[in-house]
């Protein structure tokens, strides 16, 4: 079973770049059909989806963040990590990062199986 | 992009009780439609993918119906650990905003 745990600095100075890193562990897992997105939920609101890294090395962005989003993946150390530029007091929130195994079968579009891991998220605030 | 909304934003209700979520999309999206829960200091969890597909582990009484634009999460026979958030989640995007299941 595979775990994922977030990583990141709690506090970030507005207009700096935000990295953080997924980590991903466990007893036989393959990081094969897999893909790796980064959520985030700001204090009293909703989830919002950000990014998704296909481990093909296929990447999604949000259309309203996509300019200031890059995402990428450090295959030695298991790791996924997200980037964002331009930090705002809006960017505020818990960052989670959380797993689609794609299907086997190639005709099944890769999302079907939905987020089924999530790390615990890590929080950062945003904040001179 | 597409527009997720849930209905109610929040709800009272009962151990016991039928409780039914709404989620409705801008645009078709077939069956790419999940549901998760969350709670507090917790990762959100998935409970139906596919729209009506049970997550395993989840127990029976949660189950989703739906297809093209209107789906629905039923909670039938709430428990006292199912006091939650309730997202719905367009294919892999779009989170709705959210239902609030408290305590009546």
């Amino acid at each position: 079973q595979v775990t994922l745990r977030e990583s990141g600095p709690a506090l970030v100075k507005p207009t700096q770049t935000l990295t953080v890193t997924c980590t991903f562990s466990g007893r036989s897992f393959s990081t094969n059909g897999m893909c790796v997105n980064w959520i985030r939920q700001p204090p009293g609101k909703a989830l919002e989806w950000l990014a998704l890294f296909d481990w093909d090395d296929d990447k999604y962005y949000t259309t309203s963040l996509k300019t200031r989003l890059s995402i990428s993946k450090d295959t030695s150390k298991n790791q996924v990590v997200l980037k964002m530029t331009d930090l705002d007091p809006a960017d505020t929130a818990t960052y989670y990062c959380a797993r689609i195994k794609k299907p086997r079968e190639a005709a099944t579009i890769f999302y079907y199986y939905g987020m089924d891991v999530w790390g615990q998220g890590t929080t950062v605030t945003v904040s001179s | 992009d597409i527009q997720m909304t849930q209905s109610p934003s929040s709800l009272s209700a009962s151990v016991g009780d039928r409780v039914t979520i709404s989620c409705r999309a801008s645009q078709s999206i077939s069956a790419h439609l999940n549901w998760y829960q969350h709670k507090p200091g917790q990762a959100p969890k998935l409970l139906i993918y596919a729209a009506s597909n049970l997550q395993s582990g989840v127990p029976s009484r949660f189950s989703g119906t739906g297809s093209g634009t209107h789906f629905t999460l039923t909670i039938s026979n709430l428990q006292p650990e199912d006091f939650a958030t309730y997202y719905c989640q367009e294919t892999y995007r779009t989170f709705g905003q959210g239902t609030k299941v408290e305590v009546k």
